[in-house]
């Protein structure tokens, strides 16, 4: 069955500091993945994706993740967080072929603190 | 540039009563149209997508249905709401079908059933 799970509801953070989000997938394939950030009373924007080649995807205002099949994970990073990134994270799992068929994890809550 | 409308903003229906949301997609030919719906503080769950006009795929039953009558419109409706209704639904597009697409939502529109 494919499914994700994000471990983690709520992480807090000070500003400043360096952030991980984690992700864990199920898949019997190689799964596109998404890091999708979805700010206060907003619709979702997608922040990388990752289908093919490395393991590492740089994203929108300095988020990267790194896929790993081994591990079966696709977590999130970033060096140096802001107060604006305070939000809620996605990590979406769409199977191959056929319609845009996505599998939300439950969403990571993140607080930036000051 | 493409953009998507989504209205209302707000909804507080009575339980029975009926329901209709919208959504508009400008600067943009032929898109795949989504709706999902989202729990307060929970992940997202797809509910329909359609491909073509007057085309029109169920993903989940919530007692909701939903059409596209015309390229750019994609309507959710329902004649009864139910508590269970309640959330955040938004509506979404991507160019293409294909898994790897990135999907662009809109702002959503937040329904209380009481």
């Amino acid at each position: 069955a494919q499914s994700v799970t994000q471990p983690d509801a709520r992480v807090t953070v000070s500003e400043g500091a360096s952030l991980q989000l984690r992700c864990k997938y199920s898949y019997s394939g190689t799964p596109y993945l998404f890091w999708y950030v979805q700010y206060p009373r907003q619709g979702l924007q997608l922040l990388l994706k990752y289908y093919s080649g490395d393991p590492v995807v740089q994203g929108v205002n300095g988020f990267e993740a790194e896929f790993s099949k081994s591990n079966s994970s696709f977590h999130l990073r970033k060096a140096s967080v802001h107060w604006s990134d305070s939000a809620v994270y996605f990590c979406v799992l769409s199977n191959q072929g056929g319609s845009a068929k996505l599998i939300f994890g439950e969403g990571t809550k993140l607080t930036v603190s000051s | 540039a493409q953009t998507i409308h989504q209205w209302p903003v707000a909804e507080i229906k009575a339980v029975g009563s009926p329901l209709s949301l919208g959504c508009t997609i400008k600067g943009k030919s032929s898109p795949n149209l989504y709706w999902y719906w989202q729990a307060t503080g929970g992940t997202l769950q797809q509910l329909f997508y359609s491909i073509t006009v007057g085309q029109v795929e169920s993903v989940v039953q919530l007692n909701l249905s939903a059409s596209r009558p015309k390229d750019d419109q994609f309507i959710l409706s329902t004649e009864k709401l139910l508590l269970s209704h309640s959330g955040f639904y938004l509506c979404a597009w991507s160019r293409l079908g294909s898994s790897a697409e990135t999907l662009y939502f809109g702002s959503g529109t937040r329904l209380t059933v009481l």
